[in-house]
C-alpha cells in the first residue's frame, strides 16, 4: 500500500516562482492535511480539507492555495515562493475525523533562494 | 483556543535509563483527543497513542507508556530502558471536537530525545 505520497522529496526554487507540491493518498480518507516543520517550531498547519469541494485554513495560511477536486489529491500551491517558506512541508490523511490516526507522507523539504 | 505545551526541548539520556517527556495541554473542550507521534532521523512521522479525553486509564505497550492526567491536563510519555534506536523527536498533539466535528490536529513543538549508548 502506497500510503501517503508526497512529490517532489527536494525542491530549491528562486523567490517568486511558483510551484505545486502535491500528494496523494490511496487509503479513501476523507480528511487531509498540509502542515509545515520548521526548527523549534514544531508542526503548523497550513490548510485542511474534510472532503472533496471543501477547503479551510489552517493557523499559517499566507501564501498557499490549495484544493480538493478529488478524495485522494490534495495539492499546495505557492503562488510567488519567498524565503520564510523554507521549510519541510508534511501532508496527512485521517480516514473520517481528526482524531482518528493522522497518517503522514515522507515530507518535501522546500529551499527558497 | 487549544494548546501543546512540550516544555522539554531537549533530553539526553544514556541508555537503559528511564525516561518522561511532558506534554501539557490547554483546551475549552470537554470532548477531545490526545496523540503521541514520533520522528526518528529519518524524518518520517510515526503514530504511537491516541487517547480520547474519557479514557484516563494509563497504557502500557513494549518499554513505552502513557500517564494522562485530566487534573493537570497533562499526557507524558515515558520510556522503560531507553535505547539508541529511541532518538528521535517525540511530538503531543491534540485535537478538539466542536460542533463542526473535529479540528485538525495541533501539535506541541516537539522534545528532541537523544539515548546515548
Amino acid at each position: 500500500n502506497a500510503g501517503v505520497t508526497q512529490t517532489p522529496k527536494f525542491q530549491v526554487l528562486k523567490t517568486g516562482q511558483s510551484m505545486t507540491l502535491q500528494c496523494a493518498q490511496d487509503m479513501n480518507h476523507e480528511y487531509m492535511s498540509w502542515y509545515r516543520q520548521d526548527p523549534g517550531m514544531g508542526l503548523r498547519l497550513i490548510h485542511y480539507s474534510v472532503g472533496a469541494g471543501i477547503t479551510d485554513q489552517g493557523e499559517v495560511p499566507n501564501g498557499y492555495n490549495v484544493s480538493r477536486s478529488t478524495t485522494e489529491d490534495f495539492p499546495l500551491r505557492l503562488l510567488s515562493a519567498a524565503p520564510s517558506q523554507t521549510s519541510v512541508y508534511f501532508c496527512a490523511s485521517s480516514l473520517h475525523q481528526m482524531n482518528t490516526e493522522a497518517f503522514f507522507g515522507q515530507g518535501t523539504r522546500l529551499t527558497v533562494v | 483556543a487549544q494548546k501543546v505545551t512540550q516544555a522539554q526541548t531537549e533530553i539526553s539520556v544514556v541508555e537503559k535509563e528511564d525516561v518522561t517527556l511532558d506534554c501539557v495541554y490547554e483546551t475549552r473542550d470537554t470532548t477531545y483527543y490526545l496523540f503521541w507521534y514520533k520522528q526518528p532521523p529519518s524524518g518520517e512521522l510515526v503514530f504511537l497513542i491516541r487517547r480520547n479525553s474519557f479514557d484516563e486509564q494509563n497504557e502500557i505497550s513494549g518499554r513505552y507508556s502513557w500517564n494522562f492526567q485530566k487534573s493537570t491536563s497533562s499526557f507524558n510519555f515515558t520510556i522503560t530502558a531507553s535505547q539508541v534506536v529511541d532518538s528521535a523527536v517525540y511530538f503531543c498533539a491534540l485535537s478538539e471536537v466542536d460542533n463542526s466535528g473535529n479540528t485538525p490536529l495541533v501539535f506541541g513543538k516537539g522534545t528532541r530525545l537523544s539515548v546515548i549508548a
